[in-house]
């Protein structure tokens, strides 16, 4: 079956450092992966969209990679602030697929 | 402001009991979605309508109905609370029938069946 994995604990650095957040998934072949934020009690925020062809993406100091042949995409948030704190959840989608399927999610608590 | 919109955002039910959880939107998006989330488990997809007048079911749609009012409103039905159904619902749409562009996703109904 389909899987998404996301690291489950949380992710703990110091301000100023460069985050790195893992998303990994089997038996799926997406058209593309999505990245969210969330806040607590707050809904998922849409932050970047990274396709299939691409390996790269970036915004602001946000940076996505995507590996189809690892199954695995990373991202990254350089120069983090105490602000950063959220947790970050992603998404896999495609074409002929009825909706985005979504991961666990991990935490990342940045420490002034 | 533009977005989706979610009431109750808090609820607690017996079990038994029924409710209808509305969501709407005003983005003009034809596609909209119903998760629940539960801790460790993410966001499940309980059913989604791709379009108005059309809903299909998603992961976990045992328990649930649903209805496509119109364009802006899709709503949630649980018609006999069960502690099971204990969580987090949120809402979300999307411009494209493929979610490429990103969900919009409202603030979340926490319920809770004792």
């Amino acid at each position: 079956s389909q899987k998404i994995e996301q690291n489950s604990e949380a992710l703990n650095i110091q301000e100023g450092k460069t985050a790195t957040l893992t998303c990994n998934y089997t038996n799926y072949s997406p058209a593309y992966l999505q990245w969210y934020r969330q806040d607590p009690g707050r809904g998922p925020v849409f932050l970047l969209l990274i396709r299939e062809n691409e390996k790269e993406k970036r915004k602001e100091r946000l940076k996505v990679t995507f590996d189809t042949t690892l199954k695995q995409s990373l991202f990254h948030i350089t120069a983090s602030q105490p602000a950063d704190s959220a947790t970050y959840l992603c998404a896999l989608g495609g074409t002929g697929r009825r909706a985005l399927t979504f991961g666990s999610g991990t935490r990342l608590q940045v420490q002034p | 402001n533009a977005g989706v919109t979610q009431t109750p955002k808090f609820q607690v039910l017996k079990t038994g009991q029924s409710m209808t959880l509305q969501c709407a939107q005003d983005m003009n998006h034809n596609s909209m979605y119903w998760y629940r989330q539960d801790p460790g488990m993410g966001l499940r997809l309980i059913y989604y309508s791709a379009s108005e007048g059309t809903t299909d079911k998603g992961e976990v749609p045992n328990g649930y109905n649903v209805s496509r009012l119109n364009k802006r409103e899709f709503s949630l039905r649980l018609e006999s609370a069960a502690p099971s159904q204990t969580s987090v619902y949120f809402c979300a749409s999307s411009g494209t029938s493929d979610g490429a562009s990103g969900y919009t996703f409202g603030s979340g109904t926490r319920l809770t069946v004792v």
